[in-house]
């Protein structure tokens, strides 16, 4: 069965640091997004991505996040300077259609900034 | 905007009886798809079932129904004969128009053996 992949597991990187999550979609599918959910809390939608561009993104996605496909299959969530509050998991789902199909998630990456 | 309500912040529930997990959400978009996922101790997110606005008959998979009520915007998924494996976090989520999961705040449920 496909799957969506995320790598790695689990990252730990300290305050300021850039951290980048990649992300493997399901080959055919042709939407993107990034969740992420807060240890105890809700998950939050991040951003979505269509066609190599931003479809849609969340006030918490400001500057200091940036999404890319840089060749085709990978799929990347890129924190420049990370702070305490980021410390989350963060999923990654595709879908081959927009919407009327599950998205699919992947494991999540647990990151912990200290 | 869309808003996801899961009113029931956790539920103990006897081994092999149903349950019941509330969902009500608010939209004003004609179009938009209904979610459950499950997400045990691991973390991980694992689809249980879609209902799509337009669908006439309740979606069902294998021992997840989902009791889709339109004109009451609610979207109640049931679990048949509970096992201990069903204990985890329970998030239903609508999917708008702008392709974005709006999630509600989950409810933990545990299966008593």
């Amino acid at each position: 069965e496909p799957e969506v992949t995320q790598t790695p597991s689990h990252q730990v990187t300290q305050m300021g640091q850039e951290v980048i999550l990649r992300c493997v979609p399901i080959s055919n599918h042709l939407y993107f997004y990034w969740y992420r959910q807060i240890l105890g809390q809700k998950v939050e939608f991040l951003v979505s991505f269509y066609n190599n561009e931003i479809s849609e993104k969340s006030e918490i996605f400001d500057d200091q996040f940036s999404v890319e496909r840089p060749d085709g299959s990978n799929f990347t969530l890129k924190i420049r300077s990370t702070k305490l509050e980021d410390s989350a998991m963060y999923f990654c789902a595709s879908t081959d259609r927009r919407m009327n199909t599950e998205a699919f998630f992947g494991q999540g990456t647990r990151l912990t900034v200290v | 905007a869309q808003k996801i309500t899961q009113t029931q912040p956790g539920m103990f529930v006897q081994e092999k009886e149903a349950v019941t997990l509330d969902c009500t959400y608010d939209t004003s978009d004609p179009s938009y798809g209904l979610f459950w996922y499950k997400q045990p101790s691991s973390g991980e997110m694992i689809f249980l079932i879609y209902q799509g606005s337009y669908d006439q008959q309740n979606a069902t998979e294998g021992r997840y129904s989902l009791n889709f009520q339109k004109a009451r915007k609610s979207a109640n998924l049931v679990i048949s004969a509970s096992q201990l494996g069903d204990s985890a976090m329970y998030f239903c989520a609508i999917m708008d128009s702008n392709y974005q999961l709006i999630w509600g705040a989950g409810t933990k449920l545990i299966i008593k053996p």
